[in-house]
Formats: C-alpha cells, structure tokens, sequence
C-alpha cells in the first residue's frame, strides 16, 4: 500500500519562507503532485516532479528526493492569500496511476 | 481553468434514499474520478473511469456506483445515503498522457441526516 505523511498545521508570517514537507512508502512511484486547496474550495494544481530534484514556479518551488521518498513544498514571499491546505499526493503504487493523497498541510499566514 | 462542473453543489438528503451526483466535462479528457474528502482523510478515491464505460473501483467504493455513458458525463450513486456518506465529493478529470495531471470540480457538499 501506499502511506503519505505531511503535517498537520503550520503557521508563518506574511513576506517570509515556508517549507511544507511530504514523505511516503509506495511501492511503486510515477510522480508526486501538490495541490492547493482554499477553505470550500476545489484543490488547484501547483507543482509535478517525478525526477529528483527542485523544480521552480514563481514563489514556489517544489523538491523531490526518490530514494528518501521525501518531498517539499517552498513558498517564499509569503502573503495572506497563502492561507490554505497544501496537499502531497503520490501516483504508482498499489493504486496503479491513480493519484493517493496526503491528509494536507494547513498553512495559516499571520500579518 | 479545466472545464468543470458538477452538480448539485449543495444536497441534503435522509438515510435510505438513493442519490445520483453529476460530473461534467467540457475537456474530452479520458479519465474522470470521483473521490469524497472528509477532515482528517484527505481526498480518497471512490471510482474512475478510463473511457465510456469503462469504470474501475478506488480505496472507498462500497456503498457507491458510478455510470459512463458519454465522454463528458461521470455520474456517482449512492443507492440508500448513510450517514457515513455525508461528504465533500469531488470530481476530476485528467487527459491520461504527459503529466496526466488530474484537474478538480467545484465539489458537491452532501449531507445525508
């Protein structure tokens, strides 16, 4: 089976750095995507690695280590629209190509 | 924005009725899915589909049935609500090449009393 660990809440403040991590056992993996979803809202996609390594989008970043089946979240430049769950979710595995979800992440951006 | 839609958005219902939720794409992607997100589970998938009529089971299918008959329309069913089944239900949809990259539907809060 597949298990995907985040934290469950995190607080910043506006204009700094965050790190949200993501670990997971799967035995077999095809990518590891994370998602932003706001409070009643549908989740948004942000990032996809499936090598490791750090992939760049503006003020956020992604990273991905396969071997430690680690992964990051990094948002810099924090604003208050920040707040929001962040979701870790992995594809491979006893799922096949379908996609298995981290409980999220609660990030609330503090002024 | 993927082209999504899903309703209703908001349904309440009793224990024992059967309901019927809609997923619409406008996208011809070839895969949908149905998951239900509950606080502290995260999303979990219910059923997908990887063509007309082609549907498989996910982590959390008992007590729910979904139909495919046009490439645009996924639809779910519960055939008698339980309680257990009071949820967000979320609807995706993904082209099944390149990053296959799932896109979500506004969501559907039921609430079965």
């Amino acid at each position: 089976g597949q298990n995907i660990d985040q934290p469950t809440e995190m607080t910043a403040t506006e204009g700094a750095i965050v790190q949200i991590n993501c670990t997971y056992q799967t035995s077999g993996f095809n990518g590891l995507f994370w998602y932003q979803q706001h409070a009643g809202e549908a989740p948004t996609f942000l990032s996809y690695n499936v090598l490791d390594g750090l992939e760049e989008k503006g003020r956020f970043s992604s990273f991905l280590s396969r071997s430690k089946g680690y992964s990051y979240l990094l948002l810099k430049e924090l604003q208050m629209k920040d707040s929001a769950s962040y979701l870790c979710a992995v594809r491979g595995g006893s799922y096949g190509n379908k996609l298995v979800f981290g409980a999220g992440t609660i990030l609330r951006v503090k002024s | 924005d993927a082209g999504i839609t899903q309703s209703p958005r908001h349904k309440v219902t009793e224990t024992g009725t059967p309901v019927t939720l809609r997923c619409h794409q406008t996208e011809n992607h070839r895969y949908m899915y149905w998951y239900r997100q509950d606080p502290g589970h995260g999303l979990r998938l219910i059923h997908y589909s990887y063509g007309v009529k082609d549907t498989d089971k996910g982590e959390v299918s008992d007590g729910y049935s979904v139909s495919r008959s046009k490439t645009e329309d996924f639809l779910l069913t519960l055939e008698s609500a339980t309680s257990s089944q009071t949820s967000v239900y979320f609807c995706a949809i993904s082209a099944g090449q390149g990053t296959d990259t799932q896109y979500f539907g506004p969501g559907t809060r039921l609430t079965v009393l």
